[in-house]
């Protein structure tokens, strides 16, 4: 299995272009997560989705953030605006009811 | 909010053993304890995870107590290859179930 697969890995941005990211969780899980990592705050848990449906999305920061997931193979993290504090590593993780979550490489982020 | 505390740093001699602390004092009885590791800016790896009892796999041991308010990873031969940080997690949730992260310790492996 290629594990959790994240695009693009490093993305560069000027502040108010929008910034999509990408994840292909492992195949056959059904419980998909999106976290951010910053020096200041740490690993934070974004939003998660179970068969497909947002379950908590209490962690984004804003309404500029928004997270689909289409079908059990895809998930897209979307920031419009970006702005220069969005700027981290943006990890996804998948699991199923029976496993630990398996992490993604990350997408680092710049936003200028 | 974070639901463990562990020490923000640590330094073990290669070949020793490290022990990694973690208090989570606010513990329900259905949560379970996991550790992870990160290298440097790479996903979180997992390593093991527990619920009431001591665990053991290829990689750690787990020792909880009895009350269940703390634990201690211990990696019984560190290897320069060990250093990372080393975050203690409390899962929560059933079926549909989430980490949260504390802020883990940085384990440096010194030859």
């Amino acid at each position: 299995d290629a594990g959790v697969i994240q695009s693009p890995r490093h993305e560069v941005t000027e502040m108010g272009q929008e910034v999509t990211l990408r994840c292909k969780p492992i195949s056959g899980h059904n419980s998909l997560f999106w976290y951010r990592q910053t020096m200041m705050r740490g690993l934070e848990l974004l939003i998660y989705f179970n068969n497909n449906v947002p379950i908590d999305d209490s962690g984004m920061p804003e309404d500029r953030f928004s997270a689909k997931m289409p079908n059990a193979s895809f998930s897209t993290l979307k920031i419009q605006p970006s702005e220069p504090r969005d700027s981290a590593v943006y990890f996804c993780a998948s699991s199923s009811e029976d496993s630990e979550q398996f992490f993604g490489p990350g997408t680092r982020l710049t936003v200028l | 909010d974070a639901k463990t505390t562990q020490p923000t740093s640590m330094d073990c001699a290669e070949g020793r053993a490290a022990n990694l602390p973690c208090n989570h004092s606010t513990i329900s009885g259905n949560e379970y304890v996991y550790w992870y590791r990160q290298i440097h800016s790479q996903g979180p790896q997992y390593i093991i995870h527990g619920l009431k009892n001591n665990e053991t796999n290829e990689m750690a041991s787990l020792i909880i107590t009895e009350d269940r308010k703390s634990s201690t990873l211990i990696l019984p031969h560190a290897t320069l290859r060990d250093t990372a940080v080393y975050y203690c997690i409390v899962r929560v949730g059933g079926r549909t179930y989430k980490y949260i992260f504390g802020t883990g310790t940085r384990l440096k492996v010194l030859a």
